[in-house]
């Protein structure tokens, strides 16, 4: 079974803070992802990665940067933390190629600035 | 990547078929719809994907109409652990990563 990890279920850090949000994957899966998850907005794409050191802007980048030095880890960074950044955040990787490529989700981080 | 219609809620009754709607009047010739669940405090599930054809696996069938503007994912006997939200998906596989863009899904209760 593909395995997406996620280095903490639950972080409280205080505004203004550089926080660091780590997900490792197991199959070398080529794209990884990072959403956030807010009551009544759904799951919204933050950054994606379709390799080593390569990123994308999804809908709502504003705020964060990523970072992909190795094939299975993709980490999020939040430059200076802040009370609007509070929120479910979900990494998830896929396969690349042509045809289907079902992403793959880690169980999240549950993020609270004070 | 194609926009997806769910309604917000539905109830089933344990044991009986659940029938989840789909609307992605949009889709493009080479996007696959994708149904995926999340259980509360848990990360998404993938259930089943499909182009052109139905499909059918251990967790569910997936119906797509003839034009693809419309899928049904069928839970066939719903049990109260099927409870969840579920997300219908359309998107492209490419040789990048693809942006899959998540909507509000549909909170299914299964009920006793």
């Amino acid at each position: 079974d593909v395995k997406v990890t996620q280095s903490s279920r639950y972080l409280v850090k205080r505004t203004g803070e550089k926080v660091f949000l780590e997900c490792v994957q197991d199959m070398d899966h080529e794209n990884m992802f990072w959403y956030r998850q807010d009551p009544g907005l759904g799951l919204r794409l933050i950054y994606f990665s379709y390799d080593v050191k390569m990123k994308e802007k999804g809908d709502i980048p504003e705020g964060y940067s990523v970072s992909r030095e190795k094939k299975e880890r993709f980490s999020l960074i939040l430059e200076s933390a802040s009370t609007n950044q509070t929120s479910m955040y979900l990494c998830a990787s896929s396969k690349q190629g042509l045809g289907h490529s079902p992403l793959h989700f880690g169980n999240g981080t549950r993020l609270t600035v004070t | 990547d194609a926009k997806t219609t769910q309604p917000p809620s539905m109830d089933c009754a344990e044991g009986r078929a659940a029938n989840l709607p789909c609307n992605h009047s949009t889709i493009s010739g080479n996007e696959y719809v994708y149904w995926y669940r999340q259980i509360h405090s848990q990360g998404p599930q993938y259930i089943i994907h499909g182009l052109k054809n139905n499909e059918t696996n251990e967790m569910a069938s997936l119906i797509i109409t003839e034009d693809r503007k419309s899928s049904t994912l069928i839970l066939p006997h719903a049990t109260l652990r099927d409870t969840a939200v579920y997300y219908c998906i359309v998107r492209v596989g490419t040789t990048n990563a693809g942006k899959s863009t998540f909507g509000d899904g549909t909170t299914l209760t299964v009920k006793p």
